[in-house]
């Protein structure tokens, strides 16, 4: 099984800034994912990170406001820009292995 | 990818069996179902997986009906610690997107 860690686990930040996730997988994956889970609410994928390529983006969900970055096999970055309130969400990142997909313990995320 | 439709919430007591049902009445012939839970302010965890065979591991029991239609997680003996969001999936194998639906929220009591 995949490892996954994720820093920060916490921030609070204000509007207009914008906060840069990293994701370190302890072994290769063959895909990594990111995941918003805003408050009460299930799983929401934000897009695919591809190595060394664009990242492939769900209905809803824009490179400006989440640029990702995959530079290697086992490490990813989120960037959540120009935040307002309504970004206040759970980010998780997540890798697939053999047989499964793993996920990260999350981002917890609050702009004020 | 094919959807999921799960009870909202379920209780169940502490000791006793749980059994989680899914419907996914519109699976493709390639495609696995999944289940996953999230224990509050945790990353989901994958518990099981299989195609059309009932399945079981050191956490679960997988039964999947003959026509594919539906799937029932059994936990043989819950404990205050399976008191979590639980997620039924479908998508192909290894690959493709996990896409979330509401969960079934499982509380087990004393």
């Amino acid at each position: 099984s995949a490892v996954i860690s994720q820093k920060p686990s916490r921030d609070i930040c204000q509007r207009g800034t914008s906060l840069t996730i990293q994701c370190q997988v302890d072994s290769q994956v063959t895909m990594m994912f990111w995941y918003r889970q805003q408050p009460g609410q299930s799983l929401t994928l934000i897009a695919t990170a591809n190595q060394g390529s664009e990242a492939t983006y769900e209905s809803g969900f824009v490179i400006d406001k989440f640029p990702i970055s995959r530079p290697n096999l086992t490490f990813s970055t989120l960037t959540v820009s120009n935040m307002s309130p309504e970004d206040s969400s759970i980010y998780l990142c997540s890798g697939q292995g053999l047989e499964t997909q793993y996920f990260g313990p999350g981002t917890r995320l609050l702009v004020l | 990818d094919a959807k999921t439709t799960q009870p909202t919430s379920m209780d169940c007591a502490e000791g006793r069996a749980a059994n989680l049902p899914c419907n996914h009445s519109t699976i493709s012939g390639n495609e696995y179902v999944y289940w996953y839970r999230q224990i509050h302010s945790q990353g989901p965890q994958y518990i099981i997986h299989g195609l059309k065979n009932n399945e079981t591991n050191e956490m679960a029991s997988l039964i999947i009906t003959e026509d594919r239609k539906s799937s029932t997680l059994i936990l043989p003996h819950a404990t205050l610690r399976d008191t979590a969001v639980y997620y039924c999936i479908v998508r192909v194998f290894s690959g493709g997107k996990l896409i979330f639906g509401q969960g079934t929220e499982l509380s087990v009591k004393p």
